[in-house]
């Protein structure tokens, strides 16, 4: 069964610094979306994204994060300027076109810790 | 977005039927309802999804009344690999912005 695969697996980083989450979708998914879960917390939608552009962010994706697909098979999150409260796990999503509401295919994450 | 409302926890045993229900009062005409599942350090991985009465797959079944103001979750004879949190989200249009509620924390006994 095709996956989402998401790396690296752990990201160690000095506060202030940035940070790039990769991420490979399921070949035929055109919707892509990235969340976080701080531990112990429950999961947060940060932004989707359809045709190269953003469809849909949250609150929490403010100016330090962008999201880029790079080329055809890269879906990738950046976040400029680390803080301490970035520290969480990183979850990328994909999902089909076409039919009203699709289940997201979620990868197993990258946890990010902020030192 | 219908706010969703589960338990918090459940427990149970080896071999037990588990339902778990979900509230949405506010669901909209449009929506679906899609359950995830949940292992410490990994991603949420869908289990079923439904937008009326009942819908069964290999693992799971979802019951859905018909004023789809709630949905149960029901897993046949859990074993101790289902303890995990149990996510039940209701949306619509492309699934743009989902929000997860708190989920269900579920611990099978032996």
């Amino acid at each position: 069964e095709p996956e989402v695969t998401q790396t690296p697996s752990h990201q160690v980083t000095q506060m202030g610094q940035e940070v790039i989450l990769r991420c490979v979708p399921i070949s035929n998914h055109l919707y892509f979306y990235w969340y976080r879960q701080i531990l112990g917390q429950k999961v947060e939608f940060l932004v989707s994204f359809y045709n190269n552009e953003i469809s849909e962010k949250s609150e929490i994706f403010d100016d330090q994060f962008s999201v880029e697909r790079p080329d055809g098979s890269n879906f990738t999150l950046k976040i400029r300027s680390t803080k301490l409260e970035d520290s969480a796990m990183y979850f990328c999503a994909s999902s089909e076109a076409g039919v009203v509401y699709q289940p997201q295919h979620f990868g197993d994450g990258t946890r990010l810790s902020i030192l | 977005l219908a706010k969703t409302t589960q338990p918090i926890s459940m427990d149970s045993y080896e071999g037990q039927e588990v339902n778990i229900t979900c509230s949405h009062n506010n669901i909209a005409t449009n929506d679906y309802i899609t359950w995830y599942q949940q292992f410490p350090s990994q991603g949420p991985r869908f289990i079923i999804q439904g937008y009326k009465t009942k819908v069964t797959n290999e693992v799971a079944s979802l019951f859905i009344p018909a004023d789809r103001k709630s949905s149960t979750l029901s897993l046949p004879r859990v074993s101790l690999s289902d303890t995990a949190v149990y996510y039940c989200l209701v949306g619509d249009t492309g699934g743009f912005k989902t929000i997860f509620g708190a989920g269900t924390r579920l611990f099978v006994k032996a």
